[in-house]
């Protein structure tokens, strides 16, 4: 896996609170990137980073920030969480030498009532 | 980047049987994964063909790219209960930013 971990696992909140999501890697990889997958549309890219404080939009960012202060972390927020933010939320890494190949974590399930 | 969109959406299959499921793409690439997704689960890398190769083997897994019909397939031969999963493809531009789409996937069932 990577050394990849996604927290939380789970989550449930309510509309128009801020929300924030962690994505950790323990081997130092430069690239992570944030996916939501909803039925029907698969897998969508939120936001990537190629590096600390370098990051950039995916085609669905609208509603959510990052931050990549650190290596390791890849953080995700929602500002003000709506109904339509519910998903699952998954985060990847892509590992140099590795052929452009994506390892994923295991995914938050986010609940906005 | 760019999304593959992969055919059909769903396959149901008896075990043992062969299971195919395609992917097209629009513009040239320089390589194309498949991908696999167990139910709840995040995505794993199944195979990279390049944009240079026509077929690739790994396992009970055989992967064909047509970059004139911008196509590729993925064949799983004498399929098992176990490979019930998603499927997607994600074709790589090789823009520089290691950026991968995935489409909506094929969603294959085995039964035993």
């Amino acid at each position: 896996d990577a050394g990849i971990t996604q927290s939380p696992r789970h989550k449930v909140t309510e509309t128009g609170t801020p929300v924030t999501l962690r994505c950790h890697q323990t081997e130092n990889h430069r690239y992570m990137y944030w996916y939501r997958q909803d039925p029907g549309h698969g897998l969508r890219l939120i936001h990537y980073s190629y590096g600390v404080k370098d990051t950039d939009k995916g085609e669905v960012s609208d509603g959510y920030s990052v931050s990549r202060s650190k290596t390791e972390d890849f953080l995700l927020t929602l500002e003000s969480a709506t109904s339509s933010q519910t998903s699952v939320y998954f985060c990847a890494i892509s590992v140099e030498g590795s052929n452009e190949k994506l390892f994923f974590g295991s995914g938050t399930q986010l609940s906005v009532l | 980047s760019q999304q593959g969109e992969e055919d059909p959406q769903a396959l149901s299959i008896q075990e043992g049987e062969n299971a195919t499921m395609n992917c097209s793409y629009k513009t040239s690439i320089n390589n194309l994964q498949w991908y696999r997704q167990n139910s709840g689960r995040g995505l794993v890398h199944l195979i990279l063909i390049r944009s240079n190769e026509r077929e690739k083997h790994s396992g009970r897994l055989r992967v064909t790219l047509d970059t004139s019909k911008k196509s590729s397939s993925l064949l799983i031969t004498a399929s098992r209960a176990a490979d019930t999963a998603s499927y997607f493809c994600a074709p790589y531009s090789g823009a520089g930013s290691y950026q991968l789409t995935f489409g909506k996937g094929t969603k294959l069932s085995v039964i035993p």
